[in-house]
């Protein structure tokens, strides 16, 4: 089983949809959760830390349900520009600086 | 500007040739990181350091060697010996653990 694991899509939506990707972990004793947003051909972007009581954004909204090891993205009324991979991270035991990556998570928006 | 800085942003060699990939950062930030992507792939853990002088193998380490010499200098080294050189590079820092990582822009190397 992978560490991390995300449905790698595509995901095609329509402007002003509401969409939600969920990604698992296998490490119970995990610490910090990140959504990353990338682009084609470009690096990594932190998009948010997700906390154990949930947050939001603007239109995004992250939730962590460690008893089931999974955190999700919501994004409401999306936007062509919110077209990118969506790439899940989660960061080890207390102390570590080792994260670990899904695969990601492709999200199309469509006019 | 504060960041990270990747160079060169494309690169290209003959097989068999050793190539060392930049990675300066003025974040002051302790830990470093080098990823390695591949089409359709998530990121991999090449190396990481933690402190200055101090580094550890990731997931994928062989055929790379790393130095730490200075807190803003993690530069990759891509040897004749790694078998599958060509793919997109990307360094990254963090503060300390627990928070989030930072990323250059990447360097794409092409193996010919």
């Amino acid at each position: 089983r992978k560490e991390v694991e995300q449905d790698p899509g595509p995901f095609n939506v329509p402007e002003g949809a509401t969409v939600a990707f969920n990604c698992t972990y296998s490490n119970s004793a995990s610490q910090s959760f990140f959504w990353y947003r990338q682009d084609c051909r470009k690096e990594p972007k932190l998009l948010m830390s997700v906390y154990s009581s949930g947050n939001e954004d603007g239109r995004f909204t992250a939730q962590l349900n460690r008893a089931s090891q999974y955190i999700s993205l919501l994004i409401r009324d999306s936007k062509l520009s919110d077209s990118a991979t969506y790439l899940c991270v989660v960061k080890g035991t207390s102390g570590t600086y080792k994260y670990i990556f899904g695969t990601g998570t492709r999200l199309k928006v469509l006019a | 500007d504060g960041g990270i800085t990747q160079s060169p942003k494309y690169l290209f060699r003959k097989e068999g040739q050793n190539v060392t990939l930049s990675c300066e950062q003025n974040l002051n930030h302790d830990a470093m990181y080098w990823y390695r992507q591949d089409p359709g792939q998530g990121l991999r853990l090449i190396y990481y350091s933690q402190i200055v002088n101090d580094f550890q193998k990731g997931d994928i380490a062989e055929g790379y060697s790393v130095s730490r010499e200075k807190k803003e200098s993690f530069p990759l080294t891509v040897t004749s010996a790694q078998k599958n050189p060509t793919a997109f590079y990307l360094c990254a820092s963090s503060p300390k653990a627990n928070t989030e990582a930072f990323f250059g822009q990447g360097t794409r190397l092409t193996v010919v």
